[in-house]
């Protein structure tokens, strides 16, 4: 089963509003992966879990809060957001990447946000 | 630092024919995974192929081959016997070991159009 699945598929929130984005994968992968994709742009690394542990942040603001509960689930709570953050947001999944280069990551269908 | 650059921003090709997406990359690291990514309308980016730095041959899955040249620093994409299912978002990415493996770089994308 190579499936990353990623609840709700779309999501409109305001601004004042708190939501969660929650991502699942059943491979055994211990890196996931949160990417923020506006239209027409390639996906752009905001967090990398490892081992459940937050690994790298890329300077995201703290609107976007990600959360690792366990091995096989990522969060992504979110809390007064502007109506520029609104893009696809997907969940990947690889296994461990210290091991080498090699590891693909597996992507979720993505959750579109939009912010009004 | 690393970079993906993919010039073309859309290609054309008639069903069954080879295309040819190009992706050329710029790394300092001695170690290197490239990746090619395919994402349709629907927005789910789905692994296509994968080439070591290490590797001594061209990577191979299906109709899909990566044209690997690392004097040049190119990895492109060949497609065979395009099908209209192949219509998507092409996305060239790189990770390398000076970040730990852990970021995945995409370049800007080539959106392939197959026509009957």
């Amino acid at each position: 089963d190579t499936e990353v699945t990623q609840t709700p598929k779309h999501l409109v929130m305001g601004m004042t509003n708190k939501k969660s984005l929650k991502c699942e994968q059943h491979m055994g992968h211990r890196a996931m992966y949160w990417y923020k994709q506006k239209a027409k742009k390639p996906p752009e690394l905001m967090f990398v879990y490892s081992y459940e542990k937050l690994s790298i942040n890329e300077s995201v603001p703290s609107r976007f809060s990600p959360e690792c509960p366990n091995s096989s689930l990522l969060n992504l709570h979110l809390h007064a957001l502007q109506p520029e953050d609104s893009a696809l947001y997907l969940c990947a999944s690889s296994q461990d990447f210290k091991q080498g280069d090699g590891y693909e990551q597996y992507f979720g269908p993505g959750t579109r946000l939009t912010v009004t | 630092a690393q970079k993906i650059t993919q010039t073309q921003p859309g290609m054309f090709v008639q069903e069954k024919e080879a295309v040819t997406l190009d992706c050329t990359y710029d790394t300092s690291d001695p170690s290197y995974g490239l990746f090619w990514y395919k994402q349709p309308s629907s927005g789910e980016m789905i692994f296509l192929i994968y080439q070591g730095s290490y590797d001594q041959q061209n990577a191979t899955e299906g109709r899909y081959s990566l044209n690997f040249q690392k004097a040049r620093k190119s990895a492109n994409l060949v497609i065979s016997a395009s099908q209209l299912g192949d219509s998507a978002m092409y996305f060239c990415a790189m990770r390398a070991s000076g970040t730990g493996f852990q970021k995945l770089v995409f370049g800007t994308g080539t959106r392939l159009l197959v026509s009957p």
